[in-house]
Protein backbone atom coordinates (compact mmCIF):
# COMPACT_ATOMS: atom_id res chain seq x y z
CA UNK A 1 0.00 0.00 0.00
CA UNK A 2 1.37 3.27 -0.71
CA UNK A 3 1.63 5.83 1.77
CA UNK A 4 3.17 9.26 3.09
CA UNK A 5 4.15 9.90 6.32
CA UNK A 6 4.65 13.34 7.97
CA UNK A 7 6.12 14.42 10.99
CA UNK A 8 5.63 16.22 13.74
CA UNK A 9 1.82 16.54 13.33
CA UNK A 10 1.82 19.97 14.84
CA UNK A 11 4.44 22.47 15.41
CA UNK A 12 4.41 26.04 17.44
CA UNK A 13 7.85 27.97 17.29
CA UNK A 14 8.33 31.60 17.72
CA UNK A 15 9.09 34.14 15.25
CA UNK A 16 12.44 34.06 14.11
CA UNK A 17 13.27 29.96 14.78
CA UNK A 18 14.32 27.56 11.88
CA UNK A 19 11.76 24.71 11.55
CA UNK A 20 12.54 21.29 9.73
CA UNK A 21 9.76 19.57 8.86
CA UNK A 22 9.99 15.57 7.36
CA UNK A 23 8.08 13.57 4.71
CA UNK A 24 8.94 9.96 4.85
CA UNK A 25 7.46 7.76 2.06
CA UNK A 26 6.73 3.94 0.61
CA UNK A 27 5.18 3.79 -2.77
CA UNK A 28 5.54 1.57 -6.03
CA UNK A 29 5.96 3.80 -8.67
CA UNK A 30 7.74 7.28 -7.53
CA UNK A 31 7.55 10.28 -10.10
CA UNK A 32 8.18 12.92 -7.83
CA UNK A 33 8.05 14.60 -4.89
CA UNK A 34 5.69 17.78 -3.77
CA UNK A 35 5.27 20.58 -0.68
CA UNK A 36 2.43 22.40 -0.62
CA UNK A 37 1.34 25.26 2.16
CA UNK A 38 -2.15 25.52 2.84
CA UNK A 39 -3.66 28.53 4.39
CA UNK A 40 -7.39 28.64 4.70
CA UNK A 41 -8.26 27.17 1.40
CA UNK A 42 -6.36 25.56 -1.46
CA UNK A 43 -2.91 23.95 -1.01
CA UNK A 44 -0.64 26.44 -2.69
CA UNK A 45 2.51 24.59 -4.71
CA UNK A 46 5.88 25.40 -3.33
CA UNK A 47 8.39 22.87 -4.82
CA UNK A 48 8.29 19.79 -6.98
CA UNK A 49 11.73 17.20 -6.11
CA UNK A 50 12.64 14.61 -8.13
CA UNK A 51 16.33 14.10 -7.57
CA UNK A 52 18.22 13.05 -4.87
CA UNK A 53 20.45 15.66 -3.06
CA UNK A 54 19.29 18.54 -5.31
CA UNK A 55 18.17 21.47 -3.02
CA UNK A 56 15.02 23.53 -4.01
CA UNK A 57 15.29 27.17 -2.47
CA UNK A 58 13.05 29.67 -2.58
CA UNK A 59 13.33 32.36 0.08
CA UNK A 60 13.47 31.08 3.28
CA UNK A 61 12.11 27.93 2.21
CA UNK A 62 14.60 25.30 1.01
CA UNK A 63 13.42 21.58 0.27
CA UNK A 64 15.93 18.43 -0.62
CA UNK A 65 15.26 14.51 -1.32
CA UNK A 66 16.56 11.42 -0.34
CA UNK A 67 15.27 8.78 -2.40
CA UNK A 68 17.96 6.13 -0.88
CA UNK A 69 15.98 6.79 2.58
CA UNK A 70 12.97 7.17 0.75
CA UNK A 71 12.55 10.75 2.73
CA UNK A 72 12.44 14.84 2.34
CA UNK A 73 12.83 17.72 4.51
CA UNK A 74 11.58 21.43 4.17
CA UNK A 75 13.24 23.58 6.16
CA UNK A 76 12.17 27.37 6.74
CA UNK A 77 14.65 29.62 8.19
CA UNK A 78 13.48 33.17 10.15
CA UNK A 79 9.95 32.06 10.25
CA UNK A 80 7.60 34.71 10.20
CA UNK A 81 3.69 34.67 11.42
CA UNK A 82 2.77 34.75 7.49
CA UNK A 83 4.38 31.16 7.81
CA UNK A 84 1.63 29.97 9.84
CA UNK A 85 -0.44 27.12 7.85
CA UNK A 86 -0.53 23.09 7.30
CA UNK A 87 2.53 21.93 5.33
CA UNK A 88 1.49 19.12 2.85
CA UNK A 89 3.80 16.55 1.22
CA UNK A 90 2.91 14.49 -1.67
CA UNK A 91 4.07 11.75 -3.79
CA UNK A 92 3.47 11.60 -7.45
CA UNK A 93 3.46 8.16 -8.95
CA UNK A 94 1.93 8.73 -12.14
CA UNK A 95 -1.44 9.66 -12.48
CA UNK A 96 -2.34 9.30 -8.77
CA UNK A 97 -0.79 11.31 -5.55
CA UNK A 98 -0.66 10.46 -2.64
CA UNK A 99 -0.57 12.82 0.51
CA UNK A 100 0.27 12.70 3.83
CA UNK A 101 -2.01 14.39 6.59
CA UNK A 102 0.02 17.50 7.19
CA UNK A 103 2.29 19.52 9.41
CA UNK A 104 0.57 22.36 11.29
CA UNK A 105 2.85 25.32 11.62
CA UNK A 106 2.36 27.67 14.06
CA UNK A 107 4.15 30.92 14.40
CA UNK A 108 4.34 32.88 17.47
CA UNK A 109 5.15 36.67 17.03
CA UNK B 1 -6.38 34.01 -15.69
CA UNK B 2 -9.10 31.85 -13.84
CA UNK B 3 -7.48 28.52 -12.58
CA UNK B 4 -9.17 26.02 -11.16
CA UNK B 5 -12.90 27.09 -10.16
CA UNK B 6 -14.74 25.14 -8.01
CA UNK B 7 -18.63 25.58 -7.62
CA UNK B 8 -20.32 25.94 -4.72
CA UNK B 9 -18.29 27.00 -1.83
CA UNK B 10 -20.68 25.43 0.85
CA UNK B 11 -23.33 23.12 0.67
CA UNK B 12 -25.73 21.38 3.06
CA UNK B 13 -27.53 18.31 2.21
CA UNK B 14 -29.95 16.11 3.66
CA UNK B 15 -29.20 12.35 3.68
CA UNK B 16 -30.34 10.48 0.44
CA UNK B 17 -30.47 13.57 -1.52
CA UNK B 18 -28.19 14.07 -4.75
CA UNK B 19 -26.09 16.74 -5.90
CA UNK B 20 -23.09 17.90 -8.80
CA UNK B 21 -20.19 19.79 -7.37
CA UNK B 22 -18.56 21.59 -10.65
CA UNK B 23 -15.03 22.07 -11.85
CA UNK B 24 -13.40 23.93 -14.40
CA UNK B 25 -10.32 24.83 -15.42
CA UNK B 26 -9.22 27.53 -18.12
CA UNK B 27 -5.41 26.45 -18.47
CA UNK B 28 -6.37 23.14 -21.12
CA UNK B 29 -4.79 20.73 -18.61
CA UNK B 30 -5.56 17.30 -19.47
CA UNK B 31 -5.36 15.64 -16.67
CA UNK B 32 -8.25 16.50 -13.59
CA UNK B 33 -9.09 15.11 -10.27
CA UNK B 34 -11.25 15.32 -7.33
CA UNK B 35 -9.88 14.97 -3.66
CA UNK B 36 -11.63 15.14 -0.46
CA UNK B 37 -9.75 16.50 2.67
CA UNK B 38 -11.09 15.25 6.56
CA UNK B 39 -9.23 16.14 9.66
CA UNK B 40 -6.32 13.53 10.56
CA UNK B 41 -6.48 11.83 7.13
CA UNK B 42 -5.14 14.36 4.88
CA UNK B 43 -6.03 14.40 0.77
CA UNK B 44 -7.44 11.65 -0.70
CA UNK B 45 -8.17 11.09 -4.44
CA UNK B 46 -11.51 10.05 -5.31
CA UNK B 47 -11.22 10.02 -9.18
CA UNK B 48 -9.38 11.25 -11.79
CA UNK B 49 -8.98 11.98 -15.60
CA UNK B 50 -6.67 12.10 -17.91
CA UNK B 51 -8.56 13.41 -20.84
CA UNK B 52 -11.92 13.80 -22.62
CA UNK B 53 -13.94 10.89 -22.36
CA UNK B 54 -11.38 9.01 -20.08
CA UNK B 55 -11.83 8.68 -16.27
CA UNK B 56 -10.66 6.09 -13.42
CA UNK B 57 -10.87 5.53 -9.92
CA UNK B 58 -8.47 6.81 -6.29
CA UNK B 59 -8.58 5.85 -3.30
CA UNK B 60 -12.35 6.29 -2.31
CA UNK B 61 -14.45 6.23 -5.15
CA UNK B 62 -17.22 4.61 -3.19
CA UNK B 63 -20.58 6.55 -3.47
CA UNK B 64 -19.04 9.04 -6.24
CA UNK B 65 -19.31 9.15 -9.89
CA UNK B 66 -17.52 11.56 -12.48
CA UNK B 67 -17.11 12.28 -16.27
CA UNK B 68 -15.14 14.53 -18.51
CA UNK B 69 -17.12 15.43 -21.84
CA UNK B 70 -15.21 18.55 -22.40
CA UNK B 71 -11.27 19.04 -21.54
CA UNK B 72 -12.02 22.41 -19.30
CA UNK B 73 -15.21 20.20 -17.06
CA UNK B 74 -15.30 17.55 -14.20
CA UNK B 75 -18.04 17.17 -12.52
CA UNK B 76 -18.14 15.36 -9.26
CA UNK B 77 -21.96 13.42 -8.60
CA UNK B 78 -22.99 12.15 -5.45
CA UNK B 79 -26.13 9.95 -5.69
CA UNK B 80 -27.07 9.40 -2.73
CA UNK B 81 -25.42 11.62 0.23
CA UNK B 82 -24.26 10.17 3.03
CA UNK B 83 -23.15 11.90 6.67
CA UNK B 84 -19.72 10.06 5.84
CA UNK B 85 -19.43 12.36 2.68
CA UNK B 86 -18.86 15.37 4.84
CA UNK B 87 -16.42 16.80 4.16
CA UNK B 88 -14.17 19.44 2.49
CA UNK B 89 -13.64 18.53 -1.00
CA UNK B 90 -11.32 20.10 -3.86
CA UNK B 91 -10.48 19.74 -7.27
CA UNK B 92 -6.92 19.99 -9.26
CA UNK B 93 -5.76 19.62 -12.56
CA UNK B 94 -2.48 19.48 -13.92
CA UNK B 95 -0.76 20.27 -17.13
CA UNK B 96 1.64 17.36 -17.83
CA UNK B 97 2.94 13.88 -16.70
CA UNK B 98 5.12 15.04 -14.38
CA UNK B 99 3.96 18.23 -12.94
CA UNK B 100 2.29 19.88 -10.10
CA UNK B 101 -1.34 19.93 -9.42
CA UNK B 102 -3.23 23.22 -9.55
CA UNK B 103 -6.04 23.39 -6.82
CA UNK B 104 -9.43 24.87 -6.44
CA UNK B 105 -10.92 27.05 -3.86
CA UNK B 106 -12.91 24.00 -2.23
CA UNK B 107 -16.02 23.00 -1.77
CA UNK B 108 -17.07 22.44 2.12
CA UNK B 109 -19.94 19.67 2.22
CA UNK B 110 -22.10 18.85 5.15
CA UNK B 111 -24.76 16.02 4.92
CA UNK B 112 -27.10 15.67 7.71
Amino acid sequence: EDKVVQSPLSLVVHEGDTVTLNCSYEVTNFRSLLWYKQEKKAPTFLFMLTSSGIEKKSGRLSSILDKKELFSILNITATQTGDSAIYLCAVNTGNQFYFGTGTSLTVIP
Amino acid sequence: NAGVTQTPKFQVLKTGQSMTLQCAQDMNHEYMSWYRQDPGMGLRLIHYSVGAGITDQGEVPNGYNVSRSTTEDFPLRLLSAAPSQTSVYFCASRQILNSPLHFGNGTRLTVT
